[in-house]
């Protein structure tokens, strides 16, 4: 069965990058059609789709994120990556990654906080 | 940037019927997936492409989508199906972008 899990810091401090890695288990990241995201929900609010990447590497990002955004893929080890830089509290959410056929199954989620 | 709609909060009886919106221009002409998410927990696909149901989703929840509107129904409605619920679509023909709608509260009174 497929199995998505977030990993990385809970805790990132005001302007410094916020790095996160999603591992795939129980499917192939390199599947044909299947485009692997993130996205955010702040603590009590809606989901904000943060962007995608395919296997190739070809990546779409969210336009209101871009200019701080970086989304990367390692096939060999089954995982992608997000980095978000200059991060502020307004960046403070749980982040979810997921993968994307159309529809979206989500790894679990994990809160990060931006704080000093 | 394209939009979708919701109510923020819709309210049914238990053993009654309720219905959540999705507004969008010409969303009929677009897939709908429509995800639960109950408190501390990762949204769930409840409907997907309009009207499917996942495997191990209750014949209860049912999904329509035409014109302007996309509609997740819930009947026999039960204290557990109180949850956020959201809309989402794709547009896999130019940057891939995921739309979601702003999310509905269902509460069982």
């Amino acid at each position: 069965q497929l199995q998505l899990q977030e990993s990385g810091p809970g805790l990132v401090k005001p302007s410094e990058t916020l790095s996160l890695t999603c591992t795939v288990s129980g499917g192939s990241i390199s599947s044909s059609s299947v485009y692997w995201g993130w996205i955010r929900q702040p603590p009590g609010k809606g989901l904000e789709w943060i962007g995608n990447i395919y296997y190739t590497g070809s990546t779409y990002y969210n336009p209101s994120l871009k200019s701080r955004l970086t989304i990367s893929v390692d096939t060999s080890r089954n995982q992608f990556s997000l980095k978000l830089s200059s991060v502020t509290a307004a960046d403070t959410a749980i982040y979810y990654c997921a993968r994307q056929s159309g529809n979206l199954y989500w790894g679990q989620g994990t809160l990060v906080t931006v704080s000093s | 940037s394209y939009v979708l709609t919701q109510p923020p909060s819709v309210s049914v009886a238990p053993g009654q019927t309720a219905r959540i919106t999705c507004g969008g221009d010409n969303i009929g002409s677009k897939s709908v997936h429509w995800y639960q998410q109950k408190p501390g927990q990762a949204p769930v696909l409840v409907v997907y492409d309009d009207d499917d149901r996942p495997s191990g989703i209750p014949e209860r929840f049912s999904g329509s989508n035409s014109g302007n509107t996309a509609s997740l129904t819930i009947s026999s409605v039960e204290a557990g199906d109180g949850a956020d619920y959201y809309c989402q679509v794709w547009d896999s023909s130019s940057d891939h972008r995921v739309v979601f709608g702003g999310g509905t509260k269902l509460t069982v009174l």
